[in-house]
């Protein structure tokens, strides 16, 4: 069974400050990773998609790395603003099903 | 496109009342998905779907049925209620292993 554990639950940092946001899975078999973001009772959008055969994939000030030896991604969001406030979920698909973290909800301070 | 809509948005049952979740979505996907989410849990997958008529269990499918009769359409039903079901459900629908997700209905059972 998939296991994936995102360190830290939550992170608090001033504006301008670079995010590092940690994902890990016990089971390397996948076929992707995503990171989402979540806003306070709103559904989820996708941010970032790495395929299995990927190290990273890049958007914006978003910067995701896969190592899917070792069952770790990172998720880098550079000079943060108050608007990247939410939670980040990482999700890793195995067989057709998604497996989800519990998230990290990061407060970015003006 | 309206992608992927859920309905309703909220609903207050009591215990053993019986209701129906309805998942619709507009772009011919395959799969579809319904998942439950807990604070601190993350998301976790009740039943998923890999085409019309067919229907599997996810990881968490007890005291839920589900019904795919219809390639748009995924029903979610709780046939008695029980408040260890007050969650907010979230339908998501697949293409290319990339999932799309709906905005949420937020469920409480009393």
């Amino acid at each position: 069974k998939q296991e994936v554990t995102q360190i830290p639950a939550a992170l608090s940092v001033p504006e301008g400050e670079n995010l590092v946001l940690n994902c890990s899975f016990t089971d390397s078999a996948i076929y992707n990773l995503q990171w989402f973001r979540q806003d306070p009772g709103k559904g989820l959008t996708s941010l970032l998609l790495i395929q299995s055969s990927q190290r990273e994939q890049t958007s914006g000030r978003l910067n995701a790395s896969l190592d899917k030896s070792s069952g770790r991604s990172t998720l880098y969001i550079a000079a943060s603003q108050p608007g990247d406030s939410a939670t980040y979920l990482c999700a890793v698909l195995n067989d057709y099903k998604l497996s989800f973290g519990a998230g990290t909800t990061v407060t970015v301070r003006a | 496109n309206a992608g992927v809509t859920q309905t309703p948005k909220f609903r207050v049952l009591k215990t053993g009342q019986s209701m129906t979740l309805l998942c619709a979505q507009d772009m011919n996907h395959e799969y579809m998905y319904w998942y439950r989410q807990d604070p601190g849990m993350g998301l976790r997958l009740i039943h998923y779907s890999v085409g019309e008529g067919t229907t599997a269990k996810g990881e968490v499918p007890d005291g839920y049925n589900v019904s795919r009769l219809k390639k748009q359409n995924f029903l979610l039903g709780l046939e008695s209620a029980a408040p260890s079901q007050t969650s907010v459900y979230f339908c998501a629908s697949s293409y290319n292993r990339d999932e799309f997700f709906g905005p949420g209905t937020r469920l409480t059972v009393l």
